[in-house]
């Protein structure tokens, strides 16, 4: 099973500011990750796929890049909207497998 | 608009059984893969098993093995999860989520249903 290990835990920033999420797998997943973004008491929403293709609709602000084992969510300008938790998903090898997540929370 | 209503959860023992089922609309439901994820309260997410357009291939987490049974109708649009010998662990909500592409069966989520509760309690 491909583990992917998501840092940090929680991110504090302030609104404006650039975020740097990171997910590393524990073996290679080529480009065959996505992040996604959960709001409490909602169910997740895709943001980027195959490590650097923004979905339907996802601000530009939001950009992914990496392969291989080493992953990284950028969102350039953070929005209010935007503190909330960050997962990372593979689809490389079965079984699926998400990271832990990241929460970004205002300083 | 694409829509998955998820329905059959509730409170339940351990060892007992429940059939969660899912309502798809709003898109070719007989060609997508789809997917069960769940979420414990308070934590990330866990994919549980997918099943093929076709229902040819079925896949499932080492932790739901065995105990999980994946299943669709496409006369139906509606997709099934069989949970049986539920352990207070499996205690979560259960997400159905439609893979993005319509080849493949290892994909990503682009929509996915609001949820329903399972609670695993003597």
């Amino acid at each position: 099973e491909i583990v992917l290990t998501q840092s940090p835990d929680t991110l504090s920033l302030s609104p404006g500011e650039r975020a740097t999420l990171s997910c590393r797998a524990s073996q290679s997943v080529s480009s065959y990750l996505a992040w996604y973004q959960q709001k409490p008491g909602q169910a997740p929403r895709l943001l980027i796929y195959d490590a650097s293709n923004r979905a339907t609709d996802i601000p530009a602000r939001f950009s992914g890049s990496g392969s291989g084992t080493d992953f990284t969510l950028t969102i350039s300008s953070l929005e209010p909207e935007d503190f909330v938790v960050y997962y990372c998903q593979q689809r490389s090898n079965w079984p699926l497998t998400f990271g832990g997540g990241t929460k970004v929370d205002i300083k | 608009e694409v829509q998955l209503l998820e329905s059959g959860g509730g409170l339940v023992q351990p060892g007992g059984s429940l059939r969660l089922s899912c309502a798809a609309s709003g898109f070719s439901f007989s060609t997508y893969a789809m997917s069960w994820v769940r979420q414990a309260p308070g934590k990330g997410l866990e994919w549980v098993s997918g099943i093929s357009d076709s229902s040819i291939s079925t896949y499932y987490a080492g932790s739901v093995k065995g105990r999980f049974t994946i299943s669709r109708d496409n006369s139906k649009n509606t997709l099934y999860l069989q949970i049986n010998s539920l352990r207070a662990e499996d205690t979560a909500v259960y997400y159905c989520a439609k893979g993005h592409l319509r080849t493949g069966t290892a994909l990503y989520f682009d929509y996915w249903g609001q949820g329903t509760l399972v609670t695993v309690s003597s």
